[in-house]
């Protein structure tokens, strides 16, 4: 089965922290996604990857990176935690015909 | 960047009855994919069903199937014998493929399934 795992499930950080989120894929996907969900707002693209090495902002990138040193896992950084970044982060990547394939999701929350 | 529009943040259908969850999008690109995935409360999201611009047939996924009209910029989610696991927030979602495979993704429609 294909599976995007994302390392953790609930986070709770203080302000100021540098924080990484991890998520890996198992199914040889070029192309990885974080997104942030917040209520009433959607999905929001926040950085994507076609490639190893390679990054492109999405629609809010500001406060974070990202890593992608190799194809399965991709990391996303918030160099300096935020309350205005306590969010659901859902990591993803694209399958076969286009599908989104998601994980779980990381609720964060920063205190 | 091209917008996807959910007008209904929530609603509501009786057990067995059929609902439409509706989704508008704006784009000038011809050859692009619609979405539509379902986020239960377990937050795992999940696709429903999946359409190709260039198919003029409606795809349909056993009690999903969706009403795609091109011209109007319109991709309805029809959801018939609905059932109480049906209940979650309904995503539709636009890849594009001039933008690096980019999705974007409405606000959401929250279904609650009335037994």
């Amino acid at each position: 089965d294909v599976k995007v795992t994302q390392s953790s499930r609930y986070l709770v950080k203080r302000t100021g922290e540098k924080v990484f989120l991890e998520c890996v894929q198992d199914m040889d996907h070029e192309n990885m996604f974080w997104y942030r969900q917040d209520p009433g707002l959607g999905l929001r693209l926040i950085y994507f990857s076609y490639d190893v090495k390679m990054k492109e902002k999405g629609d809010i990138p500001e406060g974070y990176s990202v890593s992608r040193e190799k194809k399965e896992r991709f990391s996303l950084i918030l160099e300096s935690a935020s309350t205005n970044q306590t969010s659901m982060y859902l990591c993803a990547s694209t399958g076969p015909r286009g599908k989104l394939f998601f994980g779980s999701g990381t609720q964060l929350s920063v205190l | 960047a091209q917008t996807v529009t959910q007008s209904q943040p929530e609603m509501s259908v009786q057990e067995a009855e059929t609902v439409t969850l509706s989704c508008t999008y704006d784009t000038s690109e011809s050859d692009y994919y619609l979405f539509w995935y379902k986020q239960p409360p377990s937050r795992q999201m999940i696709l429903v069903i999946r359409q190709e611009a260039y198919k003029q047939q409606n795809a349909t996924e056993n009690r999903f199937s969706v009403n795609f009209q091109k011209a109007a910029k319109s991709f309805s989610l029809k959801i018939s014998d609905s059932q109480l696991g049906d209940a979650a927030m309904y995503f539709c979602a636009y890849r594009s493929p001039l933008t690096g495979n980019q999705f974007y993704f409405g606000t959401g429609t929250s279904l609650t399934v009335i037994p």
